[in-house]
């Protein structure tokens, strides 16, 4: 399967930890980003990398939030401190970029913060 | 600010009849859309796309219908299956920005 696949697909964590994701985007791809999804809404925009630079940042990103893609391949998304509101689906996609673009999503990781 | 709308949260359709499913957006800027797929517990899944310089796209059961003067696209899935049952989320997008902007998602059931 040549798909975005994210890691873990469950996360249970207690207030105050840190949590760290991982998105492994399909191959060709030069663009990767970072979702949040919480029940009722949809996805909404945290971040994205094109290659390894980080270009743009949500301001839903707040400091606790750190996104890297250290080699242009796989992303980590960390959360510090983490809190009850931070409970939700992170979902990673990626695309080839250019003027016109489809973004593919992985299976998300959910995120619950007890 | 809901720049992207689905005013429809839920829409219940017979097996072999037709889906229509709707979304409103306010930012002009929007010049690509798209619609995902969402079963539970996974992530959304790309169904079909419109640029603003076309009207309609059509692939297979799907097409995809943008009216830019009302703002407004809709999703008509014929004949609509079973397997269709899941959430539809109506996503925008401008070309010198990158990100995906969502709607709130219809949840779309086929009855039998």
């Amino acid at each position: 399967d040549t798909g975005v696949s994210q890691d873990p697909r469950h996360k249970i964590t207690k207030r105050g930890q840190n949590v760290t994701f991982r998105c492994d985007p399909i191959s060709e791809h030069n663009r990767l980003y970072w979702y949040r999804q919480t029940l009722g809404q949809g996805p909404e925009f945290l971040t994205y990398f094109q290659n390894e630079a980080q270009l743009e940042k949500s301001r839903l990103l707040s400091d606790r939030f750190s996104a890297e893609r250290p080699k242009g391949s796989f992303s980590t998304l960390e959360i510090q401190r983490t809190e009850q509101g931070d409970s939700a689906m992170y979902l990673c996609a990626s695309s080839l970029g250019g003027q016109v673009e489809t973004q593919y999503f992985g299976p998300g990781t959910r995120l619950l913060v007890l | 600010d809901q720049q992207v709308k689905q005013n429809s949260p839920s829409l219940s359709v017979q097996e072999g009849r037709i889906s229509i499913l709707n979304c409103d957006y306010t930012n002009s800027m929007f010049d690509y859309f798209l619609w995902y797929k969402k079963y539970p517990a996974e992530g959304p899944t790309f169904l079909i796309s419109i640029s603003s310089i076309k009207d309609k796209n059509e692939d297979g059961r799907f097409t995809v219908f943008l009216n830019k003067s009302a703002k407004h696209l809709s999703l008509h899935i014929v004949p609509s299956q079973p397997g269709d049952s899941a959430v539809y989320f109506c996503a925008a997008s401008t070309g010198t920005a990158s990100k995906l902007t969502f709607g709130t998602g219809t949840r779309l059931q086929v009855t039998l």
